[in-house]
């Protein structure tokens, strides 16, 4: 398996632009996480999926972002318009459910965003 | 309080040294947890889970203690190649079971 693939790795935009990013989960995996992060607050969940709906989308900063999921093998996240405090490493993840509850997370590489 | 705290360090330690870090998490209905790996700017990964008897993973032991709220990684015979940040996650508890993510460990082990 390829594991969880994002695009693009770099990103570097000016301010006001709009921001996508995507990944690929991994086939057969129900979850898939978006994360941020950041020096100053670590890895921030921004919202998850379960079977491509979304679950709790609580952790999404403000209108600015949004997220989909429209099949099981590819997610989205776009930030528009952009700013420079939303510059971070963006980790897409996905995982199967296991016994008890276990959710054992894979990431993909990242996308790190620079926002000017 | 936050739901998952760490140390974050950085511990600084001499190849071959013994290290440990805690972790402690604030939801009691919590029901799985695990230690993650996560070298500079790459991804997190998964280094082992932590099961309530304790579980040893060939250098590395973890251990759950459910009555005080914490787990633990304890290094033996520390490798350059374990620099790292040692992240600590807790799956929910309640009916959930989404991961959430200590702010991580930092360890340096240098010659």
């Amino acid at each position: 398996d390829a594991g969880v693939i994002q695009s693009p790795r770099h990103e570097v935009t000016e301010m006001g632009q709009e921001v996508t990013l995507r990944c690929k989960p991994i086939s057969g995996h129900d979850y898939l996480f978006w994360y941020r992060q950041t020096m100053m607050r670590g890895l921030e969940l921004l919202i998850y999926f379960n079977n491509n709906v979304p679950i709790d989308d609580s952790g999404m900063p403000e209108d600015r972002f949004s997220a989909k999921m429209p099949n099981a093998s590819f997610s989205t996240l776009k930030i528009q318009p952009s700013e420079p405090r939303d510059s971070a490493v963006y980790f897409c993840a996905s995982s199967l459910m296991g016994a008890q509850g276990a959710n054992v997370l894979t990431f993909g590489a990242g996308s790190r965003l620079t926002v000017l | 309080r936050k739901e998952v705290e760490q140390d974050p360090g950085p511990f600084n330690v001499p190849e071959g040294a013994t290290v440990a870090f805690n972790c402690t998490y604030s939801n009691s209905a919590s029901q799985s947890f695990f230690w993650y790996r996560q070298d500079c700017r790459k991804e997190p990964k998964l280094l082992m889970s932590v099961y309530s008897s304790g579980n040893e993973d060939g250098r590395f032991t973890a251990q759950l203690n459910r009555a005080s709220q914490y787990i633990s990684l304890l290094i033996r015979d520390s490798k350059l190649s374990d620099s790292a940040t040692y992240l600590c996650v807790v799956n929910g508890g309640g009916g959930s079971y989404i991961p959430t993510f200590g702010r991580g460990t930092s360890l340096i082990v240098h010659p």
